[in-house]
């Protein structure tokens, strides 16, 4: 398995724009999440969805933020418009029923300037 | 307010000798703690966990121990190799829910 896959790897942006970032979790995942990293604040949750279903996004910082996951294979965080406080590593993880460790993929670096 | 909290951001170790990270928690409901391990540019990796049932659980050189009634864990590597550097975050959840993670440590080992 290729584990959890994101796109892009890193993302340079201006304050203003659109930015969305994707995911591919690892097949046969029924839950996925996606997670902020920032110095200040660690690793933050920021929604996460079970068969497909958004069921927790009080983590999602703004209106400006939105995340949809179409079909068990495929997740996107959008940011619109973008600011530069925006400016983190995002991740994507996945995991069956909750039980045991995520997996993580390898993060999208996300700069807004 | 944060549940897990990591309150060393930095350790350094010689190589060989014991690292001990620490981490406390302030949610008495946690009843599955896990560690995580992160390189630069990868994303977090599963390192080894606990049930709240448990006070220790060991694989290779990491130990994980659980005092419940400080509402602490730590983890132990020994020996320590320079490969073990890198960034190292606790989670704990409760009843199957979302895992909340520390701020990480980053741990140094110097050859």
């Amino acid at each position: 398995d290729a584990g959890v896959i994101q796109s892009p790897r890193h993302e340079v942006t201006e304050m203003g724009q659109e930015v969305t970032l994707r995911c591919k979790p690892i097949s046969g995942h029924n839950s996925l999440f996606w997670y902020r990293q920032t110095m200040m604040r660690g690793l933050e949750l920021l929604i996460y969805f079970n068969n497909n279903v958004p069921i927790d996004d009080s983590g999602m910082p703004e209106d400006r933020f939105s995340a949809k996951m179409p079909n068990a294979s495929f997740s996107t965080l959008k940011i619109q418009p973008s600011e530069p406080r925006d400016s983190a590593v995002y991740f994507c993880a996945s995991t069956f029923d909750r039980v045991g460790g995520y997996t993580f993929g390898s993060g999208t670096r996300l700069t807004v300037v | 307010d944060q549940q897990v909290k990591q309150n060393s951001p930095s350790l350094s170790v010689q190589e060989g000798r014991i690292s001990i990270l620490n981490c406390d928690y302030t949610n008495s409901m946690f009843d599955y703690f896990l560690w995580y391990k992160k390189y630069p540019a990868e994303g977090p990796t599963f390192l080894i966990s606990i049930s709240s049932i448990k006070d220790k659980n060991e694989d290779g050189r990491f130990t994980v121990f659980l005092n419940k009634s400080a509402k602490h864990l730590s983890l132990h590597i020994v020996p320590s190799q320079p490969g073990d550097s890198a960034v190292y975050f606790c989670a704990a959840s409760r009843s199957q829910g979302n895992l909340i993670f520390g701020k990480g440590t980053k741990l140094s080992v110097k050859p």
